[in-house]
């Protein structure tokens, strides 16, 4: 079975300073795809970043960056330049399979809220 | 491009009434999942549709829940009778069937309360 465990319940950041948000998931799959996922107070999911088990680079969207140490099953998220707009729920969530498999199914961790300070 | 739309966004009912969500995917998205995050417990998976298919309905919770997706395009969900335990968002979210990236987009869900 998947886990997603996300271990920060809350964090707090000044504005333009980086912030690192955990995640260690759990599968015996050798193929699967790691997703961060924000939601800000209006309630909607907004994807952020993916990184496939088999990328070798680690993926970065802009402001967003995820640290994928596969061995360590670890998929931090990290957000430079931290803005106020960036306070927010933060869910890390796995998908198992190939991309062009029929399992899409995610498993989320419980989420980060994280609070950037002015 | 329109993204993932649900509707409502917000529904009060009583116990043992009936509510039925509507879901509109990403024009030209194959893929339409229902997740649910009730209070303090993670968002959790109930079910994947191909196309009009039910591909995977493992996180359905019970047999008070239905949902369906006439001709492939929304896609609705039906909880009867609704029980307090019930309360709760509940998310769509579309995927092209062959998206590079896989991304997953979200709606911004359907906050649910049975009183």
């Amino acid at each position: 079975a998947q886990k997603i465990t996300q271990t920060q319940p809350g964090m707090f950041v000044q504005e333009k300073e980086a912030v690192t948000l955990d995640c260690t998931y759990d599968t015996s799959d050798q193929s699967y795809g790691l997703f961060w996922y924000k939601q800000p107070s209006s309630g909607e999911m907004i994807f952020l970043i993916y990184q496939g088990s088999y990328d070798e680079q680690n993926a970065t969207e802009g402001r967003y960056s995820l640290n994928f140490q596969k061995a360590r099953k670890s998929a931090n998220l990290v957000i430079s330049a931290s803005q106020l707009g960036d306070s927010a729920m933060y869910f890390c969530a796995m998908r198992e399979g190939y991309s062009g498999g029929s399992n899409y199914k995610l498993t989320f961790g419980k989420g980060t809220l994280l609070t950037v300070n002015p | 491009e329109a993204g993932v739309t649900q509707f409502p966004s917000h529904s009060v009912i009583e116990k043992g009434q009936t509510v039925t969500l509507r879901c509109d995917p990403i024009s030209g998205h194959d893929n339409l999942y229902w997740y649910r995050r009730v209070m303090g417990k993670e968002i959790k998976f109930l079910l994947h549709f191909v196309k009009e298919s039910k591909q995977d309905e493992s996180g359905m919770p019970n047999n008070r829940f239905l949902a369906e997706r006439t001709g492939g395009t929304y896609s609705t969900l039906k909880v009867q009778p609704a029980e307090l335990e019930d309360s709760g968002v509940y998310f769509c979210a579309s995927s092209h069937r062959q998206s590079s990236g896989n991304t997953i987009y979200f709606g911004e869900g359907s906050w649910l309360t049975v009183v």
